[in-house]
């Protein structure tokens, strides 16, 4: 069974301009997150969705953070514009639903420099 | 809020040394509780989980209880082996259904 997938794997962008990452999550996985993991803290939660809607976004910074679910299958994460503190790997998570102790599937991750 | 604290690294030990990582956590309600592993190179993965108090979680001979009286799941293995390196992430999945990380404790195990 492929695992999730994750591109690209290193991008280096300078402030202010625009990233997008891209993640397959593992087939037929209804819930799907995105993670943000500065050097040296554990991962964050960006956002969640549960097939195509969005299940908890509050740590997910609106003003230059977006991220869409399309068919509830693929997802992209984006950020306009880039700030240097935007610098961290950005890890895509999939289980097969949401809640109780359903383990999460982590992909490699795309780490993300801002100069 | 809901918050995991975890020892901090490196921790260097030698091949079949005794292992124990640290791991506490804040929470209302009844959180579950996991370790994850990340290897060089790999993306992070599920090593055990225990979901309510005294639950022990067990896999690839690590072992870990989950202690409400002490609000801790501390992570242990008998023997470590170099294959064992890696980085080591306490977590709680909250009430919300949101997981809640720890900074991660970073594992070097010497021949």
């Amino acid at each position: 069974e492929a695992g999730v997938a994750q591109s690209p794997r290193y991008k280096i962008i300078e402030k202010r301009q625009s990233v997008a990452f891209w993640c397959n999550p593992i087939s037929g996985h209804a819930t799907l997150y995105w993670y943000q993991q500065i050097l040296g803290q554990g991962p964050k939660l960006l956002i969640q969705f549960q097939n195509n809607g969005v299940v908890d976004d509050s740590q997910l910074p609106k003003d230059r953070f977006s991220a869409e679910r399309l068919k509830g299958v693929d997802s992209t994460l984006k950020i306009q514009p880039a700030k240097l503190e935007d610098s961290a790997v950005y890890l895509c998570a999939s289980s097969l639903r949401g809640g109780g102790d359903i383990e999460q599937f982590f992909g490699p991750g795309t780490r993300l420099t801002v100069l | 809020g809901d918050s995991v604290t975890q020892m901090e690294g490196p921790v260097t030990l030698s091949e079949e040394a005794f292992l124990t990582i640290n791991c506490t956590y804040t929470a209302t309600g009844y959180p579950s509780l996991f370790w994850y592993v990340q290897y060089p190179g790999e993306g992070l993965q599920l090593l055990l989980k225990a979901t309510k108090a005294d639950d022990k979680g067990s896999n690839k001979g690590f072992e870990a209880t989950y202690r409400k009286e002490t609000t801790s799941f501390h992570l242990e293995k008998g023997s470590v082996q170099v294959s064992d390196s890696a980085v080591y992430f306490c977590a709680l999945l909250t009430g919300g259904f949101k997981t809640i990380f720890g900074a991660g404790t970073r594992l070097f195990v010497k021949a």
